[in-house]
């Protein structure tokens, strides 16, 4: 496997189920990401972990809950969810450490179909 | 803080025709520029970038030039073909210090349908 997977690539869940959606990088980067991606909504990022430092957007309800247990994998655990959280989750990694350079390309995995029910 | 505007699709065009997708920014710092595209069913892929003023990016055709006196980076081609049909993002990245430097803040998107 290359760059960024995402499993699984489409999820339909019921508002009291709970799920987690994976994302592995075969980059050797050193930071990955969460975006939701919305109809007629710009994407909006979720969760940055860079070097064991989590970035939180402060918008984001806490029935999304993120996990980075190492540098290559990323998972987004899903409860109670809402219909209104249905979307196309994507995962992104880059090499990119805080305060450093800004033009940090971001690779982005194929992201999960969420359906919430 | 950082926005990004881009012209709200769908656009149309016929194969061979000329492309200009508009963004505008803004922004507290000095940000680097980019192009996104995203085709059916995939993730998004960098298409190009421009990190200081009056660089010019430029891949499989497109290009765009970061204008910081109209704070825009226009996308452009000269020709487009029926594979270029997918949605095109335009986003920044700001240089700031701190754990949010290394954000990305992206436009709505533009999608473009090509026809043959």
């Amino acid at each position: 496997e290359t760059g960024v997977t995402q499993t699984p690539r489409h999820l339909v869940m019921g508002m009291t189920n709970k799920k987690s959606l994976k994302c592995e990088q075969h980059l050797g980067h050193n930071a990955m990401y969460w975006y939701k991606q919305s109809a007629k909504k710009p994407l909006e990022l979720m969760f940055v972990y860079s070097l064991e430092e989590r970035v939180e957007n402060n918008s984001v309800p806490s029935r999304f809950s993120p996990e980075c247990p190492n540098s290559s994998h990323l998972f987004l655990h899903l409860h109670t969810l809402q219909p209104e959280d249905s979307a196309l989750y994507l995962c992104a990694s880059s090499q990119g450490i805080a305060g450093a350079s800004s033009y940090n390309e971001q690779f982005f995995g194929p992201g999960t179909r969420l359906t919430v029910l | 803080g950082d926005s990004v505007t881009q012209m709200e699709g769908p656009v149309t065009l016929s194969e061979e025709a000329f492309l200009t997708i508009n963004c505008t920014y803004t922004a507290t710092g000095y940000p680097s520029l980019f192009w996104y595209v995203q085709y059916p069913g995939e993730g998004l892929q960098l298409l190009l970038k421009a990190t200081k003023a009056d660089d010019k990016g430029s891949n499989k055709g497109f290009e765009a030039t970061y204008r910081k006196e109209t704070t825009s980076f226009h996308l452009e081609k000269g020709s487009v073909q029926v594979s270029d049909s997918a949605v095109y993002f335009c986003a920044l990245s700001d240089r700031g210090s701190g754990a949010g430097s290394y954000q990305l803040t992206f436009g709505k998107g533009t999608k473009l349908s090509v026809i043959p």
